[in-house]
Protein backbone atom coordinates (compact mmCIF):
# COMPACT_ATOMS: atom_id res chain seq x y z
CA UNK A 1 0.00 0.00 0.00
CA UNK A 2 1.11 3.50 -0.86
CA UNK A 3 0.62 6.66 1.12
CA UNK A 4 -1.40 7.62 4.70
CA UNK A 5 -3.68 4.62 5.97
CA UNK A 6 -6.10 4.24 8.65
CA UNK A 7 -8.22 1.30 9.87
CA UNK A 8 -10.81 1.47 10.86
CA UNK A 9 -12.66 3.41 8.25
CA UNK A 10 -15.90 3.58 10.08
CA UNK A 11 -16.58 2.96 13.92
CA UNK A 12 -19.70 2.87 16.51
CA UNK A 13 -18.81 2.63 20.06
CA UNK A 14 -20.61 2.79 23.31
CA UNK A 15 -19.31 5.31 26.14
CA UNK A 16 -17.83 2.48 27.97
CA UNK A 17 -15.77 0.75 25.50
CA UNK A 18 -12.34 1.03 24.42
CA UNK A 19 -10.96 0.64 20.88
CA UNK A 20 -7.93 2.12 19.06
CA UNK A 21 -7.56 3.98 15.53
CA UNK A 22 -4.21 2.90 13.76
CA UNK A 23 -2.44 5.36 11.18
CA UNK A 24 0.40 4.05 8.64
CA UNK A 25 2.22 6.08 6.65
CA UNK A 26 4.37 4.44 3.43
CA UNK A 27 5.94 7.67 2.86
CA UNK A 28 9.55 7.86 5.15
CA UNK A 29 8.13 10.47 6.88
CA UNK A 30 9.55 11.21 10.09
CA UNK A 31 6.22 13.72 11.63
CA UNK A 32 2.88 12.27 12.50
CA UNK A 33 -0.11 14.13 13.26
CA UNK A 34 -4.06 13.46 15.01
CA UNK A 35 -6.80 15.77 13.62
CA UNK A 36 -10.37 15.72 14.34
CA UNK A 37 -12.90 17.54 12.09
CA UNK A 38 -16.45 17.59 13.80
CA UNK A 39 -19.27 18.75 11.37
CA UNK A 40 -19.37 21.88 10.29
CA UNK A 41 -16.02 22.84 12.36
CA UNK A 42 -12.65 23.60 10.77
CA UNK A 43 -9.60 20.59 11.38
CA UNK A 44 -8.40 20.33 15.12
CA UNK A 45 -4.91 19.33 15.46
CA UNK A 46 -4.85 17.02 18.33
CA UNK A 47 -1.64 15.58 18.75
CA UNK A 48 2.02 15.90 17.11
CA UNK A 49 5.01 13.63 16.84
CA UNK A 50 8.56 14.45 15.63
CA UNK A 51 10.77 11.23 15.44
CA UNK A 52 8.39 9.10 17.53
CA UNK A 53 8.32 11.96 19.86
CA UNK A 54 5.59 13.84 21.17
CA UNK A 55 5.80 17.36 20.62
CA UNK A 56 2.39 18.83 21.10
CA UNK A 57 -0.63 17.81 22.95
CA UNK A 58 -3.14 20.39 21.66
CA UNK A 59 -5.36 20.45 25.07
CA UNK A 60 -6.83 17.39 24.25
CA UNK A 61 -8.80 14.93 26.85
CA UNK A 62 -6.93 12.25 28.68
CA UNK A 63 -9.95 9.84 27.55
CA UNK A 64 -7.55 10.20 24.09
CA UNK A 65 -4.33 8.73 24.19
CA UNK A 66 -1.99 8.70 20.98
CA UNK A 67 0.60 6.24 21.18
CA UNK A 68 3.28 6.30 18.05
CA UNK A 69 5.92 3.20 18.03
CA UNK A 70 7.93 3.71 15.25
CA UNK A 71 8.15 6.70 12.43
CA UNK A 72 5.31 4.76 10.41
CA UNK A 73 2.56 3.63 12.88
CA UNK A 74 0.18 6.26 15.04
CA UNK A 75 -2.47 5.46 16.88
CA UNK A 76 -4.98 7.12 18.92
CA UNK A 77 -6.59 4.71 22.39
CA UNK A 78 -10.23 5.81 23.04
CA UNK A 79 -11.94 5.17 26.02
CA UNK A 80 -15.10 6.34 28.06
CA UNK A 81 -15.80 9.28 24.96
CA UNK A 82 -18.77 11.44 24.79
CA UNK A 83 -21.32 11.98 22.20
CA UNK A 84 -19.92 15.24 21.16
CA UNK A 85 -16.47 13.34 20.78
CA UNK A 86 -18.09 11.93 17.39
CA UNK A 87 -16.11 13.26 14.22
CA UNK A 88 -13.73 12.55 12.01
CA UNK A 89 -10.47 11.58 12.81
CA UNK A 90 -7.54 12.03 10.41
CA UNK A 91 -4.17 10.81 10.64
CA UNK A 92 -1.43 12.87 8.35
CA UNK A 93 2.24 12.76 7.81
CA UNK A 94 5.09 14.90 6.77
CA UNK A 95 9.07 15.10 7.02
CA UNK A 96 9.44 17.37 9.58
CA UNK A 97 10.85 20.34 7.56
CA UNK A 98 7.86 20.55 5.71
CA UNK A 99 4.26 22.00 5.07
CA UNK A 100 2.99 19.45 2.31
CA UNK A 101 1.10 16.92 4.90
CA UNK A 102 -0.46 14.27 3.39
CA UNK A 103 -3.75 13.21 4.71
CA UNK A 104 -5.18 9.33 5.26
CA UNK A 105 -8.80 8.78 4.61
CA UNK A 106 -9.91 9.03 8.15
CA UNK A 107 -11.70 7.14 10.37
CA UNK A 108 -15.68 7.95 10.69
CA UNK A 109 -16.48 7.86 14.71
CA UNK A 110 -19.94 7.58 16.38
CA UNK A 111 -20.38 7.47 20.46
CA UNK A 112 -23.52 6.24 21.09
CA UNK B 1 0.17 32.59 13.30
CA UNK B 2 -0.91 35.15 10.30
CA UNK B 3 -4.88 34.90 10.45
CA UNK B 4 -6.59 34.77 6.88
CA UNK B 5 -9.96 35.37 5.57
CA UNK B 6 -11.48 33.85 2.67
CA UNK B 7 -15.23 34.09 0.91
CA UNK B 8 -17.36 31.30 3.01
CA UNK B 9 -18.40 29.73 -0.55
CA UNK B 10 -18.40 29.93 -4.37
CA UNK B 11 -20.14 28.87 -7.48
CA UNK B 12 -19.10 27.86 -10.79
CA UNK B 13 -19.99 26.63 -13.73
CA UNK B 14 -17.73 23.47 -15.84
CA UNK B 15 -15.59 24.93 -18.01
CA UNK B 16 -15.20 28.09 -16.40
CA UNK B 17 -11.94 29.53 -14.58
CA UNK B 18 -12.10 30.05 -10.91
CA UNK B 19 -10.28 31.96 -8.55
CA UNK B 20 -10.24 31.90 -4.83
CA UNK B 21 -8.81 34.72 -2.81
CA UNK B 22 -7.31 34.73 0.43
CA UNK B 23 -6.14 37.66 2.49
CA UNK B 24 -3.19 37.60 4.85
CA UNK B 25 -2.08 40.97 6.12
CA UNK B 26 -0.39 40.03 8.96
CA UNK B 27 1.63 37.68 6.93
CA UNK B 28 5.51 37.28 7.84
CA UNK B 29 8.67 37.28 6.06
CA UNK B 30 9.64 33.88 7.18
CA UNK B 31 5.63 32.64 5.89
CA UNK B 32 4.65 30.07 3.00
CA UNK B 33 1.24 29.96 1.53
CA UNK B 34 -0.22 26.68 1.07
CA UNK B 35 -3.56 25.59 -0.36
CA UNK B 36 -5.71 22.70 0.66
CA UNK B 37 -8.32 20.80 -1.35
CA UNK B 38 -10.12 18.63 0.78
CA UNK B 39 -13.77 16.93 -0.56
CA UNK B 40 -16.46 15.29 1.90
CA UNK B 41 -15.17 12.88 4.86
CA UNK B 42 -11.98 12.64 3.33
CA UNK B 43 -8.68 14.01 4.51
CA UNK B 44 -7.27 17.52 2.88
CA UNK B 45 -4.87 16.88 0.21
CA UNK B 46 -2.05 19.36 -0.77
CA UNK B 47 -2.53 21.41 -3.74
CA UNK B 48 0.10 24.10 -4.03
CA UNK B 49 2.55 26.02 -2.32
CA UNK B 50 4.48 29.42 -2.58
CA UNK B 51 5.89 32.30 -1.67
CA UNK B 52 6.44 35.21 -4.01
CA UNK B 53 5.13 35.90 -8.01
CA UNK B 54 3.36 33.01 -9.29
CA UNK B 55 3.59 28.87 -8.82
CA UNK B 56 1.61 26.86 -11.06
CA UNK B 57 1.65 23.32 -11.34
CA UNK B 58 -0.71 20.58 -12.94
CA UNK B 59 -3.70 21.12 -10.63
CA UNK B 60 -3.90 24.68 -10.22
CA UNK B 61 -1.62 28.32 -10.07
CA UNK B 62 -1.35 30.11 -7.06
CA UNK B 63 -0.44 34.26 -7.76
CA UNK B 64 0.91 36.24 -5.17
CA UNK B 65 1.66 40.44 -5.34
CA UNK B 66 4.55 41.72 -4.57
CA UNK B 67 3.04 43.06 -1.11
CA UNK B 68 2.31 39.23 -0.01
CA UNK B 69 -0.86 40.62 1.88
CA UNK B 70 -3.30 38.49 -0.36
CA UNK B 71 -2.72 35.41 -2.50
CA UNK B 72 -4.80 33.72 -5.07
CA UNK B 73 -5.49 30.60 -6.63
CA UNK B 74 -6.63 29.54 -9.64
CA UNK B 75 -8.15 26.48 -11.27
CA UNK B 76 -8.50 26.18 -14.75
CA UNK B 77 -11.46 24.90 -16.33
CA UNK B 78 -13.27 23.62 -13.17
CA UNK B 79 -14.97 19.96 -13.98
CA UNK B 80 -18.08 18.42 -11.09
CA UNK B 81 -15.48 16.53 -9.28
CA UNK B 82 -13.63 19.98 -7.96
CA UNK B 83 -16.26 20.42 -6.10
CA UNK B 84 -14.87 20.59 -2.44
CA UNK B 85 -13.82 23.05 0.07
CA UNK B 86 -10.32 25.00 -0.69
CA UNK B 87 -8.16 26.23 2.48
CA UNK B 88 -5.83 28.66 2.58
CA UNK B 89 -2.88 28.42 4.91
CA UNK B 90 -0.07 30.70 6.03
CA UNK B 91 2.41 30.39 8.49
CA UNK B 92 2.64 27.87 11.40
CA UNK B 93 3.56 26.95 14.69
CA UNK B 94 7.22 25.22 14.98
CA UNK B 95 9.38 25.10 17.85
CA UNK B 96 12.78 24.12 17.39
CA UNK B 97 13.63 21.01 15.89
CA UNK B 98 9.48 19.98 16.28
CA UNK B 99 7.21 18.96 13.19
CA UNK B 100 5.42 22.46 11.56
CA UNK B 101 1.66 22.56 12.85
CA UNK B 102 -0.75 23.80 10.35
CA UNK B 103 -3.75 25.40 11.35
CA UNK B 104 -7.25 24.83 9.27
CA UNK B 105 -9.49 27.89 8.87
CA UNK B 106 -12.87 27.17 7.61
CA UNK B 107 -12.11 27.54 4.57
CA UNK B 108 -14.16 28.39 0.93
CA UNK B 109 -16.92 25.77 -0.51
CA UNK B 110 -16.19 25.92 -4.06
CA UNK B 111 -19.52 24.30 -5.81
CA UNK B 112 -18.94 23.33 -8.88
CA UNK B 113 -22.63 23.37 -11.26
CA UNK B 114 -23.48 21.87 -14.49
Amino acid sequence: ETGVTQTPRHLVMGMTNKKSLKCEQHLGHNAMYWYKQSAKKPLELMFVYNFKEQTENNSVPSRFSPECPNSSHLFLHLHTLQPEDSALYLCASSQVQEREYVFGPGTRLTVL
Amino acid sequence: LAKTTQPISMDSYEGQEVNITCSHNNIATNDYITWYQQFPSQGPRFIIQGYKTKVTNEVASLFIPADRKSSTLSLPRVSLSDTAVYYCLVGDRRSSGSARQLTFGSGTQLTVLP
